[in-house]
């Protein structure tokens, strides 16, 4: 079975500035896609970004960058000049390539950002 | 609709009572998605349809939690004989198809009393 681990429950940034958000999963299949999900207090699931396992570039959209190591099974987020529109929890989740398209999700990492 | 549209937002329900939770999909999307997710957890896989087929229910945590998407569009979570453990927030998603982007709605929070 799949799984997904996010090792930070919290973390802060200053304004401005970088953080990067971990995530590690499990799988022993090859076709699959890991996503980032922002959940603002609202609680509206919000794609952050979305990675194709079997591309090699790490995907990016605009201040947001991942780094996919395939071999380390490691997805971590990148937010660059943090804004104080980011504070929300960040959920990591995997999704199997031969699926309906169900999401498997970590535990999440509440970002704040502080002025 | 613009978006995916779920309802009530809060619902109360002592332990016991049944309750219905309401999904309005995206138009036209083909695949919807129900996750349970608890207070401090992601969101949990519940059920999926594709159209007005329940292709997989094997998230759902008992038999007394029942779906149904009848004509395809709006779909409703029923749950039968509400427990504490129930309480949680409701999500649904909805998308094109099965590898497209899902869109999610702002959940039901349930609280059972």
């Amino acid at each position: 079975a799949q799984t997904v681990t996010q090792s930070q429950p919290e973390m802060s940034v200053q304004e401005a500035e970088t953080v990067t958000l971990s995530c590690t999963y499990d799988t022993s299949e090859s076709n699959y896609y890991l996503f980032w999900y922002k959940q603002p207090p609202s609680r509206q699931m919000i794609l952050v970004i979305r990675q194709e396992a079997y591309k090699q570039q790490n995907a990016t959209e605009n201040r947001f960058s991942v780094n996919f190591q395939k071999a380390a099974k490691s997805f971590s987020l990148k937010i660059s000049d943090s804004q104080l529109g980011d504070t929300a929890m960040y959920f990591c989740a995997f999704m199997y390539g031969g699926s309906q398209g169900n999401l498997i999700f970590g535990k999440g990492t509440k970002l704040s950002v502080k002025p | 609709g613009a978006g995916v549209s779920q309802s009530p937002r809060y619902k109360v329900a002592k332990r016991g009572q049944d309750v219905a939770l309401r999904c309005d999909p995206i138009s036209g999307h083909v695949s919807l998605f129900w996750y349970q997710q608890a207070l401090g957890q992601g969101p949990e896989f519940l059920t999926y349809f594709q159209n007005e087929a329940q292709l997989d229910k094997s998230g759902l945590p008992s038999d007394r939690f029942f779906a149904e998407r009848p004509e395809g569009s709006v779909s409703t979570l029923k749950i039968q004989r509400t427990q504490q453990e129930d309480s949680a927030v409701y999500l649904c998603a909805s998308s094109l198809g099965p590898h497209s982007e899902a869109f999610f709605g702002q959940g039901t929070r349930l609280t059972v009393v």
